[in-house]
């Protein structure tokens, strides 16, 4: 069975330019997270889509980032302008129920943004 | 709110000596503890959990965690450290409180390095 995947596995990009970031969670899993760990700091959550619907985006850091989940598949994370600040390692998750309380949460191996 | 202190960012330990990263938690609310471990270039997996019952707890690998309310930790231990036991290690918590479900609260992280 394929695990939790995130493309790509490292991004460099300018101040200012537009990154998009994908996930594509365990087949079945209808919950799906975004965490982000910035600077060796601890990993923080963004949010999380139960199929196509965002059930808690309280984690978003402002509105220059954008996830969505069309058809309840796979996921991306958009970050349109990126800053300095935005800089960071960010985990997708996936899984059946709620994860976050049965602690059974599958995650990708990231997707490192570096902004210059 | 929830947070979790990881008492030390790095520990290292000599190949068969006892292993013990440190995790405190708060919480207003009946917790979830969780223990992560993230191997080099791969993702997060857990390795325990806590949710109800017995305090103590076994995970993959040989390692254990306990859960002391009245300390406010939970703390991860492996009587003889391996090699292969070199990574980085999270703790989590969780609540049952629906509202909060959808997300894990992680500490710093504790890159754990084991010498020959």
């Amino acid at each position: 069975e394929a695990g939790v995947t995130q493309f790509p596995s490292h991004s460099v990009i300018e101040k200012g330019q537009t990154v998009t970031l994908r996930c594509d969670p365990i087949s079945g899993h209808d919950n799906l997270y975004w965490y982000r760990r910035v600077m060796g700091k601890e990993i923080k959550f963004l949010l999380h889509f139960v199929k196509e619907s965002k059930q808690d985006e309280s984690g978003m850091p402002n509105n220059r980032f954008l996830a969505e989940r069309t058809g309840g598949t796979y996921s991306t994370l958009k970050v349109q302008p990126a800053e300095l600040e935005d800089s960071g390692v960010y985990f997708c998750a996936s899984s059946q129920r709620f994860g976050a309380i049965t602690g059974e949460l599958f995650f990708g191996e990231g997707s490192r943004l570096t902004v210059l | 709110a929830q947070s979790v202190t990881q008492l030390g960012s790095h520990v290292s330990v000599s190949e068969g000596a006892l292993v013990l990263l440190r995790c405190n938690y708060s919480s207003s609310v009946p917790p979830y503890l969780f223990w992560y471990v993230q191997y080099p270039n791969q993702g997060l997996q857990l390795l325990l959990k806590y949710t109800t019952g017995a305090t103590l707890v076994k995970g993959i690998n040989g390692f254990e965690a306990e859960f002391k309310k009245s300390e406010t930790s939970f703390h991860l231990t492996k009587p003889s450290a391996h090699m292969s036991d070199a990574a980085e290690y999270f703790c989590a918590v969780s609540s049952k409180k629906e509202t909060s479900g959808s997300r894990l609260t992680f500490g710093e992280g504790t890159q754990l390095t084991v010498n020959p």
